[in-house]
């Protein structure tokens, strides 16, 4: 069965990078894009951007111009997504999910100094 | 970036029908937005319901229908059970480079 594992919960502290994985299994991993969507507590969904997994080109909201980079090593079926230049707003769960169809479980990062 | 616009909440009670809409700022919502629809219960990653308006996944129950209603999409849930009360998020794709937008989510009560 289809399944996406994310890494587990990262505490940064403001200006600092954070990365975090999601593990594919289960499905031809470069056959699908994956998304990367974030919830702040108690806030809606919000599309950070996506990833072509066979070519590797990506798409980003404009709002994270700049400061996520998204890759992927194939050899693994593992994607990344890193934000840079973190602040307290940035504190929310990051998902990844593949074509939008199936979720990862959530990574929780914190930023607070 | 395109603005897209939910209700804010609804309460239905079980066995009921009800109706959530999404609509674009930048008008009509088509079948060229692919609209989809998620569900998110409390403390779990949102699952996928329906994909290019009206498409259920093989995990969708049939009571989960979408469509294209007054220049919006809209999910509507017949027969509501308890198991519905949960967050509903619509998505839009806008065409352009980097224009993937959710709602702001509907907050379903079932009671």
């Amino acid at each position: 069965q289809v399944q996406l594992v994310q890494s587990g919960a990262e505490v940064r502290k403001p200006g600092a990078s954070v990365r975090v994985s999601c593990k594919a299994s289960g499905y031809s991993f470069t056959s699908y894009d994956i998304y990367w969507v974030r919830q702040a507590t108690g806030q809606g969904l919000e599309w950070m951007g996506w990833m072509n997994t066979n070519s590797g080109n990506t798409g980003r909201a404009q709002k994270f111009q700049g400061r996520v980079t998204m890759t992927r090593n194939t050899s693994i079926n593992t994607a990344y997504m890193e934000l840079s230049s973190l602040t307290s707003e940035d504190t929310a769960v990051y998902y990844c999910a593949t074509s939008l169809q199936y979720w990862g479980q959530g990574t929780p990062v914190t930023v607070s100094s | 970036q395109t603005v897209v616009t939910q209700e804010a909440s609804l309460t239905v009670s079980p066995g009921g029908t009800v109706t959530l809409t999404c609509a674009s700022a930048t008008g009509e919502v088509t079948s060229g937005h692919y609209p989809r629809w998620f569900q998110q219960k409390a403390g779990q990653a949102p699952r996928a319901l329906i994909y290019s308006v009206s498409t259920r996944y093989s995990w969708t129950p049939a009571r989960f229908s979408g469509s294209l209603l007054g220049g919006k999409a809209a999910l509507t849930i017949s027969g509501v059970q308890s198991d519905d009360e949960a967050d509903y998020y619509c998505l839009l794709f806008s065409g352009g480079p980097g224009d993937v937008v959710f709602g702001g989510g509907t907050k379903l009560t079932v009671l």
